[in-house]
C-alpha cells in the first residue's frame, strides 16, 4: 500500500490566487482529515469525513476554505483566495474507524 | 480545541538516557495515541492505549494511561538520536460516527550524540 499520497508536495502561490490541494487515501478507509499545522497554532483539524460525507467543518477557517470528497478515493481542500496567513503545512490523513490514523507526506503552501 | 496538552514543551537529553513524555487531556477518551514526527515529515503512529488499559509496550516504547488523573505519559528508553523528533498525543472521545482525533501541542525532543 502506497500510504496517503498527497499532491502537490510543495506548492507557491500569489495572494488571491485559488489553491487545490488534493489527497487520495488509504483503500478501505472510511475516514479522512484535512489538518493544517503552522509553527503558532500546531496541529489544527479543519475539516473531516466519514464515507465521503463531511461530518465537521468546524475548523475551517472561512468561506474562502471549501472541501470535497466525491468518492472514497480522492479528496481536495480548496482555498479561494488564497492570502499570506493561509501559509502553513496541510496533511490529509486516513484512517479505519476509530483507530489510528495514517498521515500523508502534506502539502507545504506559501502564499506570498 | 487542543485537549491534550504534552509536556514538557521540549526536552534534551543524551543518546542512551530515558525519555519521559506526558500528555494530560479533559473529557472521557475511548482510547489515547501517541504519534511521532520528524521534521517536514507526517506524523506516523507509534501506540494506540484503549480507555480499559493502563499500559502498553511496543519495542522501547511503554505507555501508561491514568483515566483517573486523566493523563498519559510515553517513555522512550535507551533512546537514540533517530529518536529526535516531535511527539504528540491525540486523543478519541467520538461517539458513534462522531470520531475525531483531539491533538495536543506537541513534545519536541532533541537526543544529543
Amino acid at each position: 500500500d502506497a500510504g496517503v499520497i498527497q499532491s502537490p508536495r510543495h506548492e507557491v502561490t500569489e495572494m488571491g490566487q485559488e489553491v487545490t490541494l488534493r489527497c487520495k487515501p488509504i483503500s478501505g478507509h472510511d475516514y479522512l482529515f484535512w489538518y493544517r499545522q503552522t509553527m503558532m497554532r500546531g496541529l489544527e483539524l479543519l475539516i473531516y469525513f466519514n464515507n465521503n460525507v463531511p461530518i465537521d467543518d468546524s475548523g475551517m477557517p472561512e468561506d474562502r476554505f471549501s472541501a470535497k470528497m466525491p468518492n472514497a478515493s480522492f479528496s481536495t481542500l480548496k482555498i479561494q483566495p488564497s492570502e499570506p496567513r493561509d501559509s502553513a503545512v496541510y496533511f490529509c490523513a486516513s484512517s479505519e474507524g476509530p483507530r489510528r490514523a495514517f498521515f500523508g507526506q502534506g502539502t507545504r503552501l506559501t502564499v506570498v | 480545541s487542543q485537549q491534550g496538552e504534552e509536556d514538557p514543551q521540549a526536552l534534551s537529553i543524551q543518546e542512551g538516557e530515558n525519555a519521559t513524555m506526558n500528555c494530560s487531556y479533559k473529557t472521557s477518551i475511548n482510547n489515547l495515541q501517541w504519534y511521532r514526527q520528524n521534521s517536514g515529515r507526517g506524523l506516523v503512529h507509534l501506540i494506540l492505549i484503549r480507555s480499559n488499559e493502563r499500559e502498553k509496550h511496543s519495542g522501547r516504547l511503554r505507555v501508561t494511561l491514568d483515566t483517573s488523573k486523566k493523563s498519559s505519559s510515553l517513555l522512550i528508553t535507551a533512546s537514540r538520536a533517530a529518536d529526535t523528533a516531535s511527539y504528540f498525543c491525540a486523543t478519541d472521545a467520538g461517539m458513534d460516527s462522531n470520531y475525531q482525533l483531539i491533538w495536543g501541542a506537541g513534545t519536541k525532543l532533541i537526543i544529543k550524540p
